[in-house]
Parts: C-alpha cells; structure tokens; sequence
C-alpha cells in the first residue's frame, strides 16, 4: 500500500513569490495535517484538515493557508515567501484527527 | 503554550554504550510518541505512551511516560550504527485535533 506522497520533493524560490505544496494522504485517511521542520529544530504544526475542513491551525501567519480536496488530498499554500520560510514541509495523515500519524517524505523548500 | 525540550540535542558515542534521551514539559500530555527521523525522509513511530508511568520496549529500545504524564525518556541499550538518526518526542493534547508538539530533537551518531 503506497504511503504519504508529498510534491514536490525539492523546491527553490525567491523571496516575494508564493508555492503550493501538494499532499496525497495514504488511501483511506480522511485527515491531513501539515507541520514545518527548520533546520535543526522538531516540525511545528501549521494545519490540519479533516472531512475537507480546517480542524485545527497553528500559529503561523495569513500567508500560510491550506485546502483539502474532495478525494482528501490537500494544498499548503504560502505567499509572500520569506527567507525563513525555507524549511522542510511534512504532511502527515490519519484515519482520524487524533489518530496515528503517518508521516510523507517532505518537501523541501528553499527561499533565496 | 505547551513545550517540550529534549535533552541531549547532540549526542555522538561509540557502537555498544548506552545512551538515555530526555523530554521534559511542564504540561499534562494525553499521549506522548517517540518518532524517528533519517536525511530525507518523515518522521517515523517508534512507540505511544499513555499511561503515566508505562514503560514500553521495543527490542533495544526502552521507553518511559512520568507518573504525572509530562515527561518521557528513551533508552538504547548497546547502541548501532543503524541506530543513526533524530530522534523526536512528541506530546498530544486534550483538543479535538490531533496537533503534535514536536521537541526539537536528538540527533544521535553511533559510531562502529
């Protein structure tokens, strides 16, 4: 059974522009959940989307903002990047929000 | 705002010693997991912790939940190379959502 998928799997880009991370939960998971990983650091929870509603938000500004698809695959969109944007963005899912989490490979994002 | 601070963040010993990793809070956790991390890749699961007090094993690797239910530790015994990674704690709380407060992680390197 294949696992968490995340696209892209490596990212560049420039301070100012936006991206969108995409997420495809193991099949059957109806809830996703986004958390970003700094170089360094433990990740830090950004969202999580069950039944393709927000459960849950973390502290991270209106530039972060995430949408989950009626086949439960979900978008993490950024605007304006930052350079300390550049982390590594995990998507993880679950049968159900407080369900085991199943963690995807990342995408690494890269803001110069 | 809960916490948790793992200690030691580095840690670099040779193949066969022991090693303990800390993760301490000042908050009540309903669950605590220890995750996994290699270069590239997600986090993965070693174990949950529910119950104050429980102890788990899983072959070399002893695991801990406080009485009180706001620390954890991990224990290897006779440590491996392939033991290599970051290992991260991760406390649940009480919400409907299943947001993970991450500790910012033990990076062991076991040396042959």
């Amino acid at each position: 059974d294949a696992g968490v998928t995340q696209s892209p799997t490596h990212l560049i880009k420039t301070r100012g522009q936006h991206v969108t991370l995409r997420c495809s939960p193991i099949s059957g998971h109806k809830s996703v959940s986004w958390y970003q990983q700094v170089l360094g650091q433990g990740p830090q929870f950004i969202f999580q989307y069950y039944e393709k509603e927000e459960r849950g938000r973390g502290n991270f500004p209106d530039r972060f903002s995430a949408r989950q698809f009626p086949n439960y695959s979900s978008e993490l969109n950024v605007n304006a990047l930052l350079l300390g944007d550049s982390a590594l963005y995990l998507c993880a899912s679950s049968s159900e929000p407080r369900t085991t989490l199943k963690f995807g490979p990342g995408t690494r994002l890269l803001v110069l | 705002t809960q916490l948790l601070e793992q200690s030691p963040q580095f840690l670099s010993i040779q193949e066969g010693e022991n090693l303990t990793v800390y993760c301490n809070s000042s908050s009540v956790f309903s669950s605590l997991q220890w995750y996994r991390q290699e270069p590239g890749e997600g986090p993965v699961l070693l174990v949950t912790v529910v119950t104050g007090g429980e102890v788990k094993k899983l072959k070399r690797l002893t695991f801990q939940f406080g009485d009180a239910r706001k620390d954890s530790s991990l224990h290897i015994t006779a440590a491996q190379p392939g033991d290599t990674g970051l290992y991260l704690c991760a406390g649940a709380g009480s919400s409907n959502t299943g947001k993970l407060i991450f500790g910012q992680g033990t990076t062991l390197q076991v040396k042959p």
